[in-house]
C-alpha cells in the first residue's frame, strides 16, 4: 500500500522560501512507472497542479508555466521523498498543499494528506 | 492551455435518487491513438485530500462502489452516482491528464435534498 506523507512548515514570511516534503512508502521515488506531482488547493485557485518530476534513466521535471523561475522539485532516492520549494512567497501562495502519485504518469491515485501553508508576516 | 469546466457548480439530490454532473474541456482529451480519453474524476470530503474514483474516464478504481460511473469521449464528459448515499456528500472534481498543465475543474458541490 502506497503512503505519502507530507511535513514542513505551516507557516512562512512573505519574500521567504516554502519548503515541503513527501516521505514515499510501498513505492520508489526513482520508479520508472510513475510519476511524483505537487497540487495545491486554494479558495481562489482551487486545485492547481504545480509540476511534476518523474525518473526515466534521467530525472525530468515539469513546471506549471505561472510558477516557473520561483519553484523546483528535488528527489532524494536515498531517503525516498521528493521535495517542493517554493521561492519568494506572497499571500497569494497560502493554500493547502499536496503531493501526489499519478500511476504510468497519468491520473494522480494516492494522495498525501495535505499541508496548510499560510504566508503571513 | 485547457479549461475544464463542470456543471453545475451545487447540486442536491434526494437519498437514492441519481445525481449528474458534466465536465466540459476547452480541447479534446481523447488521445486517438490509443483511444483513450484522458480524463479522471475525484471526489473530496472536507479535511481529505481528493480521491480517485475514475480514470481514462470510464474506468472505476479498484474499491469504489459501482453506483459511481463515468462516460463520454473528446470534450464532452458525464459522471453519475446512480443512488445516492449520504456518505456520497462531498466536492466532485474532473481533471483532464492529456497534456500538461494538469487542469482541474471548479468542482461541484453534492449535498442530499
Amino acid at each position: 500500500q502506497v503512503q505519502l506523507r507530507q511535513s514542513g512548515p505551516g507557516l512562512v514570511r512573505p519574500s521567504q522560501t516554502l519548503s515541503l516534503t513527501c516521505a514515499i512508502s510501498g513505492d520508489s521515488v526513482s520508479s520508472n512507472s510513475v510519476v511524483w506531482n505537487w497540487v495545491r488547493q486554494s479558495p481562489s485557485r482551487g486545485l492547481e497542479w504545480l509540476g511534476r518530476t518523474y525518473y526515466r534513466s534521467k530525472w525530468f521535471y515539469d513546471y506549471a508555466g505561472s510558477l516557473r523561475g520561483r519553484i523546483t522539485f528535488y528527489p532524494d532516492t536515498s531517503k525516498n521523498q521528493f521535495s517542493l520549494q517554493l521561492n519568494s512567497v506572497t499571500p497569494e501562495d497560502t493554500a493547502l498543499y499536496f503531493c501526489t502519485r499519478a500511476d504510468g504518469g497519468w491520473y494522480m491515485d494516492y494522495w498525501g494528506q495535505g499541508t496548510l501553508v499560510t504566508v503571513s508576516s | 492551455d485547457i479549461v475544464v469546466t463542470q456543471s453545475p457548480d451545487s447540486l442536491a439530490v434526494s437519498l437514492g435518487e441519481r445525481a449528474t454532473i458534466t465536465c466540459k474541456s476547452s480541447q479534446s482529451v481523447l488521445y486517438k491513438s490509443d483511444n483513450r480519453n484522458y480524463l479522471a474524476w475525484y471526489q473530496q470530503k472536507p479535511g481529505q485530500p481528493p480521491r480517485l474514483l475514475i480514470y481514462w474516464a470510464s474506468i472505476r478504481e479498484s474499491g469504489v462502489p459501482d453506483r459511481f460511473s463515468g462516460s463520454g469521449s473528446g470534450t464532452d464528459f458525464t459522471f453519475t452516482i446512480s443512488s445516492l448515499q449520504a456518505e456520497d456528500v462531498a466536492v466532485y472534481y474532473c481533471q483532464q491528464y492529456y497534456i500538461t498543465p494538469y487542469i482541474f475543474g471548479q468542482g461541484t458541490r453534492l449535498e442530499i435534498k
